[in-house]
């Protein structure tokens, strides 16, 4: 099974101010036969279901604000999020989905101070 | 109106058996892949089980197989889950969730399974 390591556990971020969160996978996410890397990023926001953040690595999903990024390659992946707001408080997953078993990472609680 | 809802969830003793039901209603839900997600009390997200489109191929978590049976009916837009052999382990909201291509994603809110003698 792919291993999903996600780091830091938790975060605490001023207001308008960027934060990072990484993803590690224990094989490469790459499929060399259509160029694409799948992984995705869910945000669970207090109390409601994961939404779609990013997918295939960095295509941000229908109506997420353009503040919310993702890059990396192979392996090692990073959410970034370039001014915090309020609202994007939560639990943030990365999750592979090259090969089932589908696989999520541990996630990251995101606060704001 | 594009949604999953989940239903069945409930209160079921150790060893028992309990049957999940999702209803898709707003998009081709005979064309998708449909997942299982489940998440135990304050824990992450864990992957349950998966089928595809026409029910030809089937996945399971090692944590649910021999247990737990994934089926669908296209014909009643209707993904079930037949959890038998429960245990405390399992106590999880259960996320009826579908994937597509170009970033359609979908999830239901959630269906409480609490197993407790």
């Amino acid at each position: 099974d792919i291993v999903m390591t996600q780091s830091p556990l938790s975060l605490s971020v001023t207001p308008g101010e960027p934060a990072s969160i990484s993803c590690r996978s224990s094989q490469s996410l790459l499929d060399s036969d259509v160029g694409n890397t799948y992984v995705d990023w869910y945000l669970q926001k207090p109390g409601q279901s994961p939404q779609l953040l990013i997918y295939a690595l960095s295509y941000r999903a229908s109506g997420v604000p353009d503040r919310f990024s993702g890059s990396g390659s192979g392996t090692d992946f990073t959410l970034k999020i370039s001014r915090v707001e309020a609202e994007d408080v939560g639990v943030y997953y990365c999750m592979q989905r090259i090969e089932f078993p589908l696989t999520f990472g541990g996630g990251t609680k995101v606060e704001i101070k | 109106e594009v949604q999953l809802v989940e239903s069945g969830g409930g209160l079921v003793k150790p060893g028992g058996s309990l049957r999940l039901s999702c209803a898709a209603s707003g998009f081709t839900f005979s064309s998708y892949t449909m997942t299982w997600v489940r998440q135990a009390p304050g824990r992450g997200l864990e992957w349950v089980s998966s089928i595809t489109a026409t029910s030809s191929n089937i996945f399971y978590a090692d944590s649910v197989k021999r247990r737990f049976r994934i089926s669908r009916d296209n014909a009643k837009n209707s993904l079930l889950l037949q959890m038998s052999s429960l245990s405390a382990e399992d106590t999880a909201v259960y996320y009826c969730h579908v994937r597509g291509v170009d970033g359609f994603d979908l999830w239901g809110r959630g269906t409480l399974v609490t197993v407790s003698s």
